[in-house]
Order: C-alpha cells, then structure tokens, then sequence
C-alpha cells in the first residue's frame, strides 16, 4: 500500500501568511494526488484534484504543485475560516490512501 | 444540487450485523462509480469499498474484505454496505463518497456521514 506522510501535523498560522502543507508519498503516485479540506465537524471537501488542478468553487489562494514523491498544498494568505484539517490522498492504486492530516491553528 | 444521504448507522454489538445505506440526488446515479470512506473517532480518513457504475468491478479495504459487501440499486438510486462480523475497531463515521465523473479516484461529492458504534 501507498503510505502518504503529511507534515507538519500541526501549523499555527498569522492570517495573511502564505504557508505550504507537504505530502510524501512511499512509492511514486505519478500526478494522482487529491487534497481534501475538513472543517470541524464537516464532511471532507475537494480543493485540488491531480496535484494541481483547481476545482470550480475553491478560492483561488489554494494551489497545489509536484509529481511523483513529493507534493505541496500552498494557501496564498491564510483566512480565518481555512482552520481545518487538510487531508492530501493518492489514487493511482488501490486501496486509496490518505494522509494523516495537517491541522490548521490560527495564532 | 448534489446529495448524498447515508442512513442505517447505530449501536451494535460485537459479531453482529449492520447495513448502510445512501440515497443519491442530484446527478445522474448509474453513470457513477461510488465508494464507501470511514472515519474513526478523532481519526483520518480511510477508504472502504468502491463499486464501479454496473457493479461489474468491486474493490474493498484488506481491513473489511470477507466481512463488508458494498452493492448498489441503480433504480433506487441507492449505495448500500453490508457489515457483518462487527469490530469495534469498525467505529466510525461511514461516508459515501461520489468520484469526480470520468474518474474514479477523485471524491467530489460526499455525504454527511453514518456513525457506526461497535460495542458492548
């Protein structure tokens, strides 16, 4: 199984900051890397699909870049509604494995 | 608008049985593989099951397998789980989960979730 290694587990943030959540993977998963945001007693939502895709309705200060190993969610200016846990996934075989999660603290 | 509601979550013993269900709106069902993702208390997320559109193809977490049958009524609009043989490590919030259409990977649509207590 593909092991995905999230870090930091927890990041404290300044509202306006621009920060970067990183995600490993064990084994190459190509461009088949999905993020998910999950509010506080919400259900998962989709913000980037195949590293760095955007999806409609997704603010745009949330980006996401790599391939292979080696991937990065990047918040452009830290909101306060963005306190979440932040979930990356890979697809590119099964079983589908997550991360185990980076949560956002606002300072 | 794109729903998604599970249903038949509860308090069940060790070795016993449950079945969830998720009733699907919105979009048109048939077209869509769909999955089943848990979520232990205080926990990340882990896939469970998916079933392709037709159900030809069916795929489940080594964790579940020989234990969950995920199945699905096309007319019904309805994903269904099967659980027998109940842990408690089974505990969670149960989503069903809808991939983006065109691929099977990617969950843009999910539920509000079915809690499942396994306990004594």
């Amino acid at each position: 199984d593909v092991v995905l290694t999230q870090s930091p587990a927890t990041l404290s943030v300044t509202p306006g900051e621009r920060i970067s959540l990183s995600c490993r993977a064990s084994e190459s998963v190509d461009t088949y890397l999905h993020w998910y945001q999950q509010k506080p007693n919400e259900s998962p939502r989709l913000l980037i699909k195949y590293a760095s895709q955007s999806i409609s309705g997704i603010p745009s200060r949330f980006s996401g870049s790599g391939s292979g190993t080696d991937f990065t969610l990047s918040i452009n200016g830290v909101e306060l509604e963005d306190l979440s846990i932040y979930y990356c996934q890979q697809g590119n075989s099964l079983p589908f494995t997550f991360g185990s999660g980076t949560k956002l603290e606002i300072k | 608008e794109v729903q998604l509601v599970e249903s038949g979550g509860g308090l069940v013993q060790p070795g016993r049985s449950l079945k969830l269900s998720c009733l699907a709106s919105g979009f048109t069902f048939s077209n869509y593989g769909m999955n089943w993702i848990r979520q232990a208390p205080g926990k990340g997320l882990e896939w469970v099951a998916s079933i392709s559109s037709s159900s030809s193809y069916i795929y489940y977490a080594d964790t579940v397998k020989g234990r969950f049958t995920i199945s699905r009524d096309n007319a019904k609009n309805t994903l269904y789980l099967q659980m027998t043989s109940l842990r408690s490590e089974d505990t969670a919030l149960y989503y069903c989960a809808r991939p983006n259409y065109g691929s099977y990977d990617v969950m843009d649509a999910w539920g509000q979730g079915a809690s499942v207590t396994v306990s004594s």
